[in-house]
C-alpha cells in the first residue's frame, strides 16, 4: 500500500465550478500536510500548508484535514483557467523536508 | 529574488553513460533536496544536503549519488543508466523544515 494515494484524474471542470482534490494516506504519523500546484513544464509551488486538523483557507482556496479518516482535501472555488495544473498532495512527518510523501497528482483541466 | 535554478533543462542520455544535473538554491537556502519524478509516479525523494553534508537519502541505489558546496550549490549524478531513470529531477531547497521551494527541473532521457 502507498503512503500517500491521489486520485490522477484527469478532471475537467467548467469555469466557475468548485473543485474537490482529495488524498488518502495510511501513516497516522503524519502531521504536515501541504498542496502544491505544477504548471506544465514548471516545479511544484506550494499553496496550501497545515498543521495538524482543520481547515485553511487562502482566497478561492480551502484545504482540509480530516485526520480521523486519514484523508485530506483542497477546494478551489469559482476555478479559473489559469487553476488548470496537477495538484500534488504532500504530507510529512514531524522533522524535516526529506520525510515528505507525495501524491501521484490530479490533472486539473478548467474550461473557459 | 532569483528562484532555485536547474540545469540543464534537457538531457539526453544513452544506457550506461553518466548524468550530472546541477541546482543552485535560494540565497540564504543551506539545504538542497532532490526529488525524482518519473511519468505515473509522485514525486521520490533521493537526497538531502545540507551544509555540505548528505543528511539522508532515500530508497535509490548507490549510483545515485550528489554532492554540496560551500556556496550551497548542489550536483546530483546518475552513473551507470538505465531507461528507467528517465524522469524529471527536481530540485528544492528550504530555509526550515518542510517549506520547499522548487526549480523548473531538469529532464532526463535515457535512450
Amino acid at each position: 500500500q502507498k503512503e500517500v494515494e491521489q486520485d490522477p484524474g484527469p478532471l475537467s471542470v467548467p469555469e466557475g465550478a468548485i473543485v474537490s482534490l482529495n488524498c488518502t494516506y495510511s501513516n497516522s504519523a503524519f502531521q504536515y500536510f501541504m498542496w502544491y500546484r505544477q504548471y506544465s513544464r514548471k516545479g511544484p509551488e506550494l499553496l496550501m500548508y497545515t498543521y495538524s486538523s482543520g481547515n485553511k483557507e487562502d482566497g478561492r482556496f480551502t484545504a482540509q484535514v480530516d485526520k480521523s479518516s486519514k484523508y485530506i482535501s483542497l477546494f478551489i472555488r469559482d476555478s479559473q483557467p489559469s487553476d488548470s495544473a496537477t495538484y500534488l498532495c504532500a504530507m510529512g512527518l514531524q522533522t524535516g523536508a526529506n520525510n515528505l510523501f507525495f501524491g501521484t497528482g490530479t490533472r486539473l483541466t478548467v474550461i473557459p | 529574488e532569483a528562484g532555485v535554478t536547474q540545469s540543464p533543462t534537457h538531457l539526453i542520455k544513452t544506457r550506461g553513460q553518466q548524468a550530472t544535473l546541477r541546482c543552485s538554491p535560494i540565497s540564504g537556502h543551506t539545504s538542497v533536496y532532490w526529488y525524482q519524478q518519473a511519468l505515473g509516479l509522485g514525486l521520490q525523494f533521493l537526497l538531502w544536503y545540507d551544509e555540505g553534508e548528505e543528511r539522508n537519502r532515500g530508497n535509490f541505489p548507490p549510483r545515485f549519488s550528489g554532492r554540496q558546496f560551500p556556496n550551497y550549490s548542489s550536483e546530483l549524478n546518475v552513473n551507470a543508466l538505465e531507461l528507467e531513470d528517465s524522469a524529471l529531477y527536481l530540485c528544492a531547497s528550504a530555509p526550515g523544515a518542510n517549506v520547499l521551494t522548487f526549480g523548473a527541473g531538469s529532464r532526463l532521457t535515457v535512450l
